[in-house]
């Protein structure tokens, strides 16, 4: 079984739904994070948390909001989605200190029309 | 701030090409350097690391070496496959300034043919 899973896999929406991202872990790591990648890109990051209590934000969270209900579970929100927001959606983890290795999901492609 | 440039892809070797994919990296501090590797359809994943000067990152047949005086961490492979074919990123994680969060070059496309 994965040990980092992200549903739903692929999503597609209208302007101006709200849509929900979930990432669970069975890692046991207290950090996680959620990142997009655009075609020539990279990735960038959204929101990151290093335990239930201690959300940030990262580079580029305008439009969008987190949730981390559990330390398992972070959730990644648009509340009102834009054609902007089409992107390839990351989760992953990372056990502290912040230098280790971080582990991904497999990802969820939004597309908003 | 930190920031990664890797070369631009794509690109396209023939099995058993060397490779090389440039990477150098602006930090404050000491960083750490890393190698993900993704898959077509799949997350990233690891493929190596080096968290100090002069260190060398290997694994599945790549490597890299943390070269401080010329701030880069050169991805290599000696004869590369078709399962290879995927794309690379280069990323540093720096504590030294206060920072914990990976920064990622845009990534370069690897294509091997038969």
């Amino acid at each position: 079984d994965a040990d980092v899973t992200q549903t739903p896999r692929n999503r597609i929406t209208k302007t101006g739904k709200r849509i929900m991202l979930e990432c669970s872990q069975t890692k046991g790591h207290d950090r996680m994070y959620w990142y997009r990648q655009d075609p020539g890109l990279g990735l960038r990051l959204i929101y990151y948390s290093f335990d239930v209590k201690d959300i940030n934000k990262g580079e580029i969270s305008d439009g969008y909001s987190v949730s981390r209900q559990a330390q398992a579970k972070f959730s990644l929100s648009l509340e009102s989605a834009i054609p902007n927001q089409t992107a390839l959606y990351f989760c992953a983890t990372s056990d502290t200190p912040g230098l280790s290795e971080q582990f991904f999901g497999p990802g969820t492609r939004l597309t908003v029309l | 701030g930190n920031s990664v440039t890797q070369m631009e892809g794509p690109v396209t070797l023939s099995e058993e090409a060397f490779l090389t994919i440039n990477c150098t990296y602006t930090a404050t501090g000491y960083p750490s350097l890393f190698w993900y590797v993704q898959y077509p359809g799949e997350g990233l994943q690891l493929l190596l690391k080096a968290t100090k000067a002069d260190d060398k990152g290997s694994n599945k047949g790549f490597e890299a070496t943390y070269r401080k005086e010329t701030t880069s961490f050169h991805l290599e492979k000696g004869s590369v496959q078709v399962s290879d074919s995927a794309v690379y990123f280069c990323a540093l994680s720096n504590s030294g300034a206060g920072s914990y969060q990976l920064t990622f070059g845009k990534g370069t496309k690897l294509s091997v043919i038969p």
